[in-house]
């Protein structure tokens, strides 16, 4: 079935140890998006990539870094992790800027 | 910064009821977008609006791009349990190079 696939899906890790989440989509949309959900606060967005070779800041991209070598494949990496980043994180996809996103199941993140 | 406020917060409900809730922003929007999340998953696109003033309907659910596209409404008719989770409003944020902003959700209850 065509969609996003996270990786991992849960996650316990220690403060100050670097950690890659994963994403990967089949769809071959040009956009793909990082957000972290949090109770009380929604879905916010970390960092966006319109298009392969092309990434760009959201709203809370502090502590955060994306790449985007391919169009399928958005890593997020926590370069040492702090408490605060626990979350859930969601990655998601779209055709192009401007259209619905397609989200994936997400990765419950811990940082003890 | 930009924010759609959604309303109620959350609401609980008998099964069969019909359920209404709306999400409002301070600057127009172009494109309207209802999203429904179930616990543990990522969100799943309902319904998308792109012209002022219209309705669209995907089964039970209807919703509409306000008038003055400031403004959106989702209803829900004859609700069943199923429609259990949190309702997401969000569009294109204004000068955002198309990515999303989210309202905080609604979270809806049903009693059998």
């Amino acid at each position: 079935i065509a969609g996003i696939t996270q990786a991992p899906t849960s996650q316990i890790l220690a403060a100050g140890r670097r950690m890659t989440l994963r994403c990967t989509q089949d769809m071959r949309h040009n956009a793909m998006y990082w957000y972290r959900q949090d109770l009380g606060l929604g879905l916010r967005l970390i960092h966006y990539s319109n298009t392969a070779g092309t990434t760009g800041k959201g709203e809370v991209p502090d502590g955060y870094s994306v790449s985007r070598a391919n169009t399928d494949d958005f890593p997020l990496t926590l370069a040492s992790a702090v408490p605060s980043q626990t979350s859930v994180y969601f990655c998601a996809s779209s055709p192009g800027p401007y259209q619905p996103q397609h989200f994936g199941d997400g990765t419950r993140l811990s940082i003890l | 910064g930009q924010q759609l406020n959604q309303s109620p917060q959350s609401m609980f409900i008998q099964e069969g009821e019909d359920v209404s809730m709306n999400c409002t922003s301070s600057s127009i929007f172009n494109t309207w977008l209802w999203y429904k999340q179930d616990p543990g998953e990522g969100p799943v696109l309902l319904i998308a609006l792109y012209k002022a003033g219209e309705l669209t309907s995907n089964g039970r659910l209807t919703a509409q791009f306000g008038i003055t596209r400031k403004d959106s409404f989702l209803n829900i008719s004859a609700s069943i349990p199923s429609d259990v989770g949190i309702y997401f409003c969000a569009g294109p944020a204004p000068g955002s190079q198309g990515n999303l902003i989210f309202g905080k959700g609604t979270k809806l209850s049903v009693k059998p």
